[in-house]
């Protein structure tokens, strides 16, 4: 079945550790997202991809960085995890003209603490 | 930049009643979309609204467009406990943009 699946589901982690968030989605779709999300608040976009080795900053600064490598596969990266990163991380996927036309496929979501 | 505004914040109905959500939104659009949270969880896609239509149905489901008003509502008739989430409205930012921005969303809760 196709889906997109974000690990870890939760994952709660010391500051300055080095964590990879990871999405993948079994679709095919060229153009993958990352958004950020505080509890009952709105969605901020941090990256974007419109297909292999093509990486964007969204509208919020973040300190991530991401890479896409393969079609499939968008990880998150923080090198140097601190409190104020603590959030949700939500990852989502669409096809060709379906961002426009169709909508977004979301994964479950990353819940991240950082202590 | 806050694109969609959703209005109520919080709306609490009794099961059975129809729960409406507004959203506003600042530029011009090709579309608009309204999803679905359910606590700590991703996003799922309900229904998307052309920029050339008004109205839009899907099931239990109604969403009008308003663009010279920038606004758009999503109705749920006949609420049930299970459509108890957080509601989101997103807009792209026209001329073929493919990037969504996402408004606060409405909290609903349906009390059984």
């Amino acid at each position: 079945e196709a889906d997109i699946y974000q690990t870890p589901r939760y994952l709660v982690i010391g500051t300055g550790k080095k964590i990879t968030l990871e999405c993948s989605q079994t679709m095919g779709h060229d153009k993958m997202y990352w958004y950020q999300q505080d509890p009952g608040m709105e969605l901020h976009l941090i990256h974007y991809s419109y297909g292999v080795n093509s990486t964007e900053k969204g509208d919020l600064s973040s300190e991530s960085t991401v890479s896409r490598i393969r079609t499939e596969h968008f990880p998150l990266t923080l090198e140097s995890a601190r409190p104020s990163h603590t959030s949700q991380y939500l990852c989502a996927s669409s096809g060709l003209g379906t961002a426009i036309w169709g909508g977004y496929t979301f994964g479950s979501g990353t819940r991240l603490t950082v202590v | 930049s806050q694109q969609g505004e959703e209005d109520p914040q919080a709306l609490s109905i009794q099961e059975g009643e129809n729960a409406t959500m507004n959203c506003s939104y600042k530029t011009s659009i090709n579309n608009l979309q309204w999803y679905r949270q359910n606590s700590g969880r991703g996003l799922v896609h309900l229904i998307l609204i052309r920029s050339n239509e008004r109205e839009k149905h899907s099931g239990r489901l109604r969403v009008t467009l308003d663009t010279s008003k920038k606004s758009s509502s999503l109705l749920i008739t006949a609420s049930r406990a299970a459509d108890t989430a957080s509601y989101f409205c997103a807009t792209d930012g026209g001329g073929g943009s493919e990037k969504l921005v996402f408004g606060k969303g409405t909290k609903l809760t349906v009390n059984p």
